[in-house]
């Protein structure tokens, strides 16, 4: 079983539209990592959260300690948003060090 | 501008053939670490050193070897290159502090094992 679960794996929008992915992960951990990976293959961080709520532009996380669940929003999306997103959790046991990602979700945005 | 530098986009090599994929960060972080990518399987950790000389085995170590002599370049070394490593290979830094801290990507190799 993983132990960081997105949702859905696949997501086409028009544009304009707003979107959710979900995240939910099964351990406890220290914070939860929002990155963004386009075409090509860089990943970009968007948003590290342990608690509450974060915004930058028409980008909104969110997360839920107590369910475990973590959900990313974006508004008036966009073609550019087009990308794979990607939910990465930083375990409070084992190497505080290390992150555990989900499978990610591939996101696209039509014209 | 932050940064970590991967030596190449794109590599093809063939089988049996030793390979090194480079990475260095300007951030002056502790913590390095390489990545593979694979389709429906996410990212998943190959080696992560946490200081000069110093390395410990991720989940999927197996046929891979790395390399950190300097604080700012970590290298990942297949040994013998076989077609099942042909991936995405990732690099990332992050500092080590008493909370959580980000992580920087490098903008990956895609391997190919012909």
């Amino acid at each position: 079983k993983n132990e960081v679960e997105q949702s859905p794996q696949n997501l086409t929008a028009q544009e304009g539209e707003f979107i959710t992915i979900n995240c939910s992960y099964s351990v406890g951990i220290s914070a939860l990592h929002w990155l963004q990976q386009h075409p090509g293959g860089g990943i970009v961080s968007l948003f590290m959260l342990s608690s509450g709520k974060k915004k930058h532009g028409r980008l909104i996380a969110t997360i839920n300690i107590q369910e475990k669940h973590s959900s990313l929003h974006i508004t008036a999306s966009h073609p550019r948003d087009s990308a794979v997103y990607i939910c990465a959790v930083r375990p409070l046991s084992g190497s505080a060090r290390q992150l555990t990602f989900g499978s990610g979700t591939q996101l696209t945005v039509l014209p | 501008d932050v940064k970590v530098t991967q030596s190449s986009r794109y590599l093809v090599k063939r089988t049996g053939e030793k390979v090194f994929l480079e990475c260095v960060q300007d951030m002056d972080h502790e913590n390095m670490f390489w990545y593979r990518q694979d389709p429906g399987l996410g990212l998943r950790l190959i080696y992560f050193s946490y200081d000069v000389k110093m390395k410990e085995k991720g989940d999927i170590p197996e046929g891979y070897s790395v390399s950190r002599e300097k604080k700012e370049r970590f290298s990942l070394i297949l040994e013998s290159a076989s077609t099942n490593q042909t991936s995405m290979y990732l690099c990332a830094s992050s500092s080590t502090g008493r909370t959580s801290t980000e992580a920087f990507f490098g903008q990956g190799t895609r391997l190919t094992v012909v």
